[in-house]
């Protein structure tokens, strides 16, 4: 059964600490992503990742950055956390083969930035 | 810009009843359409995936249509439960490679007892 897991279902952090997001999938799946979700604005992507140690940009990648050592594991970092990032962070990932690339997502991490 | 929107925002029926969601998308060039589930503080669950020459698919009580000319999709529900009350998002995909999709913003279902 696929499975995509994330180290947190809740994570409450304060204003400027560094944080680290997980995201484990145990599908060997080529493709990795990081989506913020909040009300009113749907799903936003913030990092992909295709491959071992490559990683692209999304639509708001500012105030983020991502590390994928492992095929496995992809994490996202906020280097210096601030009350806007307060947000459910949605991880997925996909294959590369076939037409559809249809994307797993993980249980979500409810941050809270005080 | 590829744009994906989804009517109503929101719906309540009672329990037993139909209901049909809408999606509209301006995604070009198209590769395919999801329907997603999405329980509350849970993540996404596929529902449905229509690539461009499906235009029905079914899972259980869930039947999504597709209209590639008119780029209108809708997700109908039969007989609703309660356990159906959830986030419902389409999400449109792009042919650019490393699956870039287009996520509508959701209609929130509640199906009342």
């Amino acid at each position: 059964d696929v499975k995509v897991t994330q180290s947190s279902r809740y994570l409450v952090k304060r204003t400027g600490e560094k944080v680290f997001l997980e995201c484990v999938q145990d599908m060997d799946h080529e493709n990795m992503f990081w989506y913020r979700q909040d009300p009113g604005l749907g799903l936003r992507l913030i990092y992909f990742s295709y491959d071992v140690k490559m990683k692209e940009k999304g639509d708001i990648p500012e105030g983020y950055s991502v590390s994928r050592e492992k095929k496995e594991r992809f994490s996202l970092i906020l280097e210096s956390a601030s009350t806007n990032q307060t947000s459910m962070y949605l991880c997925a990932s996909s294959s590369s083969a076939g037409a559809t690339y249809e994307q797993y997502f993980g249980p979500g991490t409810r941050l809270t930035v005080t | 810009k590829n744009q994906v929107e989804q009517s109503p925002q929101s719906l309540i029926i009672l329990e037993g009843k139909n209901c049909t969601l809408q999606c509209n998308y301006t995604v070009s060039p198209f590769s395919n359409l999801r329907w997603y589930k999405q329980d509350t503080g849970r993540g996404p669950v596929s529902l449905t995936i229509m690539t461009f020459s499906e235009n029905t698919k079914s899972n259980g009580r869930y039947t999504a249509t597709l209209d590639a000319d008119t780029k209108q999709s809708s997700l109908h529900i039969t007989a609703s439960q309660l356990s159906d009350s959830a986030s419902y998002i389409c999400v449109v995909s792009a042919l650019s490679g490393y699956s870039t999709l287009t996520f509508g913003k959701g209609t929130m279902l509640l199906v009342s007892p």
